[in-house]
């Protein structure tokens, strides 16, 4: 079946513009990932969506940072006024119950900010 | 919250070699720990993983192990292959949450 998506694949933007990224989980997987990759370093969480259950946004490392999942499925993460530092592939993965399972991660949107 | 170190950052061996990368974790309430590898340019793909209620688990070439009461685990790999080289990463979660931290990865390469 088709895995999870990411739009755009690659996005230059200048600074202090807004940017949405776009994130489509594999049907029916109850968990949405945001995880942010700089070159060359790790997988910073970012946001964590669980079904119904309100976000757990404890990762956003400003309040330019925002994410949305509507209708369970679908999700978006926004970025206020861009900045340099947040040039980074943002990469999102979905997972299904049991909790034991695999986190499915999409192929990244790469942002880069003039 | 949850805090998963990664040592070493970097590693290179021979191919045929052993690589061990270690982990440790904050949140003695974790009992999930998956590991994924990142080829250069791919995305994250789960190789392993184990949990709490085991000690060690084996997948052919690869193993992890994990002691709860350190709250150290970590991921073995037997005789490298050129195709092992890329960068590992370690997680915990706490499975009933499922919010998943990563380490901060390792870079293998392996030297054919």
């Amino acid at each position: 079946g088709a895995g999870v998506s990411q739009s755009p694949s690659n996005k230059v933007t200048e600074k202090g513009k807004d940017v949405e990224l776009r994130c489509d989980p594999i049907s029916g997987h109850t968990a949405l990932y945001w995880y942010r990759q700089s070159l060359g370093q790790g997988l910073e969480f970012l946001i964590y969506f669980q079904g119904n259950s309100a976000p757990d946004k404890s990762g956003l490392p400003s309040d330019r940072f925002s994410a949305e999942r509507t209708g369970g499925s679908v999700s978006t993460l926004t970025i206020q006024r861009t900045q340099q530092e947040d040039s980074a592939v943002y990469l999102c993965a979905s997972k299904d119950r049991p909790s034991y399972n695999e986190q499915f991660f999409g192929p990244g949107t790469r942002l880069t900010v003039l | 919250g949850e805090n998963v170190e990664q040592h070493p950052s970097t590693l290179s061996v021979q191919e045929g070699d052993s690589a061990v990368i270690k982990c440790t974790y904050s949140d003695s309430a974790s009992n999930y720990f998956p590991w994924y590898k990142q080829e250069l340019g791919k995305r994250p793909q789960l190789i392993i993983d184990i949990r709490s209620n085991v000690g060690e688990k084996k997948d052919q070439r690869i193993a992890v192990t994990l002691n709860k009461t350190a709250k150290h685990f970590s991921l073995h790999i037997t005789e490298t292959q050129p195709e092992d080289s890329a960068v590992y990463f370690c997680a915990a979660s706490l499975a009933s949450y499922d919010k998943v931290i990563f380490g901060p990865g390792t870079s293998l390469s392996v030297i054919p």
